[in-house]
């Protein structure tokens, strides 16, 4: 089983739309989740962190955490061009452990 | 904004040869991390360090690999002996944050072993 499962896209929306984005994990100590975005050729960008069962707001993006169900979500309102890239979900137990990175779900948004 | 600063951005080697990879990460943060992505597959984590030593370390992270701190604000990754399969973007990461899980990356160093 894999530790962080991602579906793989590509992920077409059109601008302006909502992108979800899914994401679930194996390991039912992790306590960090997280969601970085990747544009291509560059390095992981961190855009939202997650600790506790729930959403979380930050401008436009929106992240859902349900530790029961083992399951990271991320909404994108307001989709732009400048959205697309790699979304990557990771998670960590916290406290200096490893993040395990999900192979990413590409996003392409569509002018 | 603070910066993890990598050198090189790209570095060519012969099979077999040495390489050093340096990072620079923001300063006072108590761990530090390097990571590699092998071209169009995921980030893995290859060590940890905390303290001036290594905290965790992955299966990749074998005896061909050292990172160390040579003079108390850089660290390197050390390749002693490059195969073809070691051609990679390898990041430097500066965790922040709740837990020192948020982490910085830096811009990496693309790795071609030729």
């Amino acid at each position: 089983q894999k530790e962080v499962e991602q579906n793989s896209g590509p992920l077409s929306v059109p601008e302006g739309a909502i992108a979800s984005l899914n994401c679930t994990y194996s390991d039912r100590v992790s306590q960090s989740f997280f969601w970085y975005r990747q544009y291509s050729g560059k390095s992981p960008e961190l855009i939202m962190s997650i600790y506790s069962n729930g959403d979380k707001e930050d401008g436009r993006f929106t992240a859902q955490l349900n530790k029961a169900s083992q399951y990271v979500s991320l909404l994108i309102r307001d989709s732009q061009p400048s959205d697309s890239a790699t979304y990557l979900c990771a998670v960590s137990r916290g406290g200096g452990f490893k993040t395990i990175f999900g192979a990413g779900t590409r996003l392409f948004v569509k002018a | 904004e603070p910066e993890v600063t990598q050198t090189p951005s790209h570095q060519v080697t012969q099979m077999g040869q040495e390489v050093i990879l340096r990072c620079v990460p923001i300063s006072n943060h108590l761990y530090f991390y390097w990571y590699r992505q092998i071209l169009g597959q995921k980030v893995e984590f290859l060590v940890s360090f905390y303290n001036n030593e290594i905290s965790e370390k992955s299966e990749i992270f074998d005896d061909q690999f050292s990172v160390e701190r040579p003079d108390g604000s850089n660290f390197t990754l050390k390749i002693r002996s490059t195969k073809l399969e070691d051609s990679a973007m390898y990041f430097c990461a500066s965790p922040t944050g709740r837990s020192n899980t948020e982490a910085f990356f830096g811009q990496g160093t693309r790795l071609t072993v030729v």
